[in-house]
């Protein structure tokens, strides 16, 4: 039980485009989902908090316009990349919490596969 | 404020042999969580021990043991009985207890099993 599907797994695009990439948890519902970014041999980043239902919350220095983030659903947030440029180029995490956790037990968080963005 | 650090960049180790991979923390919520994730080239993130502020017990999850010293703020992994397939970067990271449950990541240590 407990997992998390990203589509795509992979994806070139042409700078100017948009991309958007699914986050799906598909045994269990999540009302928090969070996104993740990561340069090559780079730790994970933490982009924004998704919350189904209502706007996302950004981390500092992330630009809300560039990165769109809906979470219609207790099991699928996106996140659009929007007019895509070559340093966007990055491997894109998500992760979902479980719903109805309290927070205090062991592993409520649980990771979707990535997938790697390539903006030529 | 709230930091996980991994000062190990890089670390060997011959096969069959235990490793100890290093993680230090900071923060001053009482109520926290400690993760490790292993990462191959694939990129998929996988959980491998969960250690909670208040346990008093350390964690071991089968080859995978977590030194737990909270006064050094310390929660180190040891893996024994090393195989090729724990060839990865390794992650160690925090959940804050703050109401957002977000987790902060270290930097990582590329762990390399020598045959």
């Amino acid at each position: 039980g407990a997992v998390v599907s990203q589509h795509p797994s992979w994806v070139i695009c042409k700078s100017g485009t948009s991309v958007k990439i699914e986050c799906r948890s598909l045994d269990f519902q999540a009302t928090t989902m969070f996104w993740y970014r990561q340069f090559p041999k780079q730790s994970l980043m933490l982009m924004a908090t998704s919350n189904e239902g209502s706007k996302a919350t950004y981390e500092q220095g992330v630009e809300k316009d560039k990165f769109l983030i809906n979470h219609a659903s207790l099991t699928l947030s996106t996140l659009t990349v929007t007019s895509a440029h070559p340093e966007d180029s990055s491997f894109y995490i998500c992760s979902a919490r479980l719903t109805g956790t309290s927070g205090t037990s062991y592993n409520e968080q649980f990771f979707g596969p990535g997938t790697r963005l390539t903006v030529l | 404020a709230q930091k996980i650090t991994q000062t190990q960049p890089g670390m060997f180790v011959q096969e069959k042999e235990a490793v100890t991979l290093d993680c230090t923390y900071d923060t001053s919520d009482p109520s926290y969580g400690l993760f490790w994730y292993k990462q191959p080239s694939s990129g998929e993130m996988i959980f491998l021990i969960y250690q909670g502020s208040y346990d008093q017990q350390n964690a071991t999850e089968g080859r995978y043991s977590l030194n737990f010293q909270k006064a050094r703020k310390s929660a180190n992994l040891v893996i024994s009985a090393s195989q090729l397939g724990d060839s990865a970067m390794y992650f160690c990271a925090m959940r804050l207890s703050s109401g957002t449950y977000k987790y902060i990541f270290g930097t990582g240590t590329r762990l390399k099993v020598l045959a």
